[in-house]
């Protein structure tokens, strides 16, 4: 049982354009969300995040997106670099229960963004 | 400016042998998490611990693999008697805290073969 889905293992972008991730959970009881990105024989590298109490966060090029009724949120990078090529991972996990700690990922989206 | 230290980065093991993973948490961290990441999968939790105690290790199988947290020096992932499903990469991750909203910073990971 998948509770965090990222339904597009690939997604290939322009440089300058905007890149979108997308990610569906199905936990209801989830309430923190977080972004990581993973370079190849690297660990993931943490990216932004966002609480339920919020429908956007942005941080520079990265903003996040939640849509609570719909149980999705999504990652846009504006513009998109080829720096930024690496795989995305979408993370979440019961920030205000007992195992807060516990964090549930996705399978990745692996972006490229093509000079 | 050291961040969540793990070695060695590559094991092999032959079906039988033991595998101990090290990690050793930003400085300041005292709460120390593993995932494991199988191929073409995002990473699942295993264990959550604190200095000198198991906080919760729902997510580790109950055979065969354990893991400590000493008063003095690294995490250590210990598996025994290795089967070749074992093999995957191990993550260990640090936080300052474990309240609220967590972000949890990555290791570069072991890569454990299993021949």
């Amino acid at each position: 049982d998948q509770q965090v889905k990222q339904n597009s293992p690939s997604l290939s972008v322009q440089e300058g354009r905007i890149s979108i991730l997308n990610c569906d959970y199905t936990n209801s009881m989830f309430d923190y969300f977080l972004w990581y990105k993973k370079y190849p024989a690297e660990g993931p590298t943490f990216l932004i995040s966002i609480s339920s109490i919020k429908d956007k966060n942005e941080d520079g090029r990265f903003t996040v997106f939640l849509n609570k009724s719909a149980k999705h949120l999504s990652l846009h990078i504006v513009p998109s670099q080829p720096g930024d090529s690496a795989v995305y991972f979408c993370a979440a996990s019961v920030g205000s229960g007992g195992s807060n700690y516990k964090l549930t990922f996705g399978k990745g989206t692996l972006l490229t963004v093509n000079p | 400016n050291a961040g969540v230290m793990q070695n060695p980065r590559h094991l092999v093991r032959r079906r039988g042998q033991e595998a101990r993973l090290r990690c050793s948490p930003m400085k300041g961290h005292s709460h120390v998490y593993w995932y494991r990441q199988l191929p073409e999968e995002g990473l699942k939790f295993m264990v959550y611990l604190q200095k000198e105690n198991i906080i919760d290790e729902s997510g580790m199988p109950k055979e065969r693999f354990s893991a400590e947290f000493p008063k003095e020096g690294p995490s250590i992932l210990r598996i025994q008697q290795v089967v070749r499903g074992d093999s995957a990469a191990y993550f260990c991750a640090s936080s300052l805290s474990s309240g609220g909203a967590v972000i949890q910073y990555f290791g570069a990971g072991t890569r454990l073969s299993v021949l």
